[in-house]
């Protein structure tokens, strides 16, 4: 089992550009999470797909940030015009049904300069 | 909303000593608890889970103390070594959704031989 799979572990892009980051949850779980950490704000839930359906997005700021399941194998957050303040570790998580443990990967280090 | 305090945010203790993290929450039908650890550049790895019905839960090296009248949770962490120095965070699982986890700031854990 190789855990949830995040890539890139890394990206650095100008203000203004759009950043797309993708996760490959574990396989079988029905369930698929975001978040975000940084060091003034610490960890933010963002977003929550259940079965590739949205079922959450009360994390997700209202503009810029926008996230997709289009099949049970990965999701991506993408973020339009990217400004400074979004720089932070974008964590994806997956879990099976139920009130289960989430697995978090290793997570997207974003810097926008 | 739910919201979790996490103290301290900062911990030094010497090897052999045992460490205390407490966490304590407002939502008193919060049901499922959980212990992350998270080494520097690494992702949260999940420590504990615990659930409302239980009290005392023990781990490695660890015990995981939940008082649902006082609502709060601590991590103790008994006889600490180097190895256990990183970041904790408790978390919460929000009742209102059943999926999200709502997190605590933080400690950072310092064991020095």
């Amino acid at each position: 089992n190789a855990g949830v799979i995040q890539t890139p572990r890394h990206k650095v892009t100008g203000k203004g550009q759009e950043a797309t980051l993708w996760c490959e949850p574990i396989s079988g779980h029905s369930a698929v999470f975001w978040y975000r950490q940084t060091i003034v704000q610490g960890l933010e839930f963002l977003t929550y797909f259940r079965n590739q359906a949205p079922i959450d997005d009360s994390g997700m700021p209202k503009e810029r940030f926008s996230a997709q399941m289009p099949n049970q194998s990965h999701s991506t957050l993408k973020i339009q015009s990217t400004q400074p303040q979004d720089s932070a570790v974008y964590l994806c998580a997956s879990r099976t049904g139920g009130q289960d443990t989430q697995y978090f990967g290793p997570g997207t280090r974003l810097l926008v300069l | 909303g739910e919201q979790v305090e996490q103290r301290p945010p900062h911990l030094s203790v010497r090897e052999g000593d045992s460490a205390v993290i407490t966490c304590t929450y407002t939502d008193p039908n919060s049901y499922y608890f959980f212990w992350y650890k998270q080494e520097p550049g690494a992702s949260l790895q999940l420590l504990m889970k615990v659930f409302s019905s239980t009290e005392i839960n023990e781990g490695q090296g660890f015990t995981v103390l939940l008082n649902k009248k006082d609502k709060r949770l601590s991590l103790n962490l008994t006889a600490a070594h180097p190895g256990d120095s990183a970041a904790y965070f408790c978390a919460v699982s929000a009742p209102s959704s059943f999926s999200k986890l709502v997190f605590g700031q933080g400690t950072s854990l310092s064991v020095v031989p």
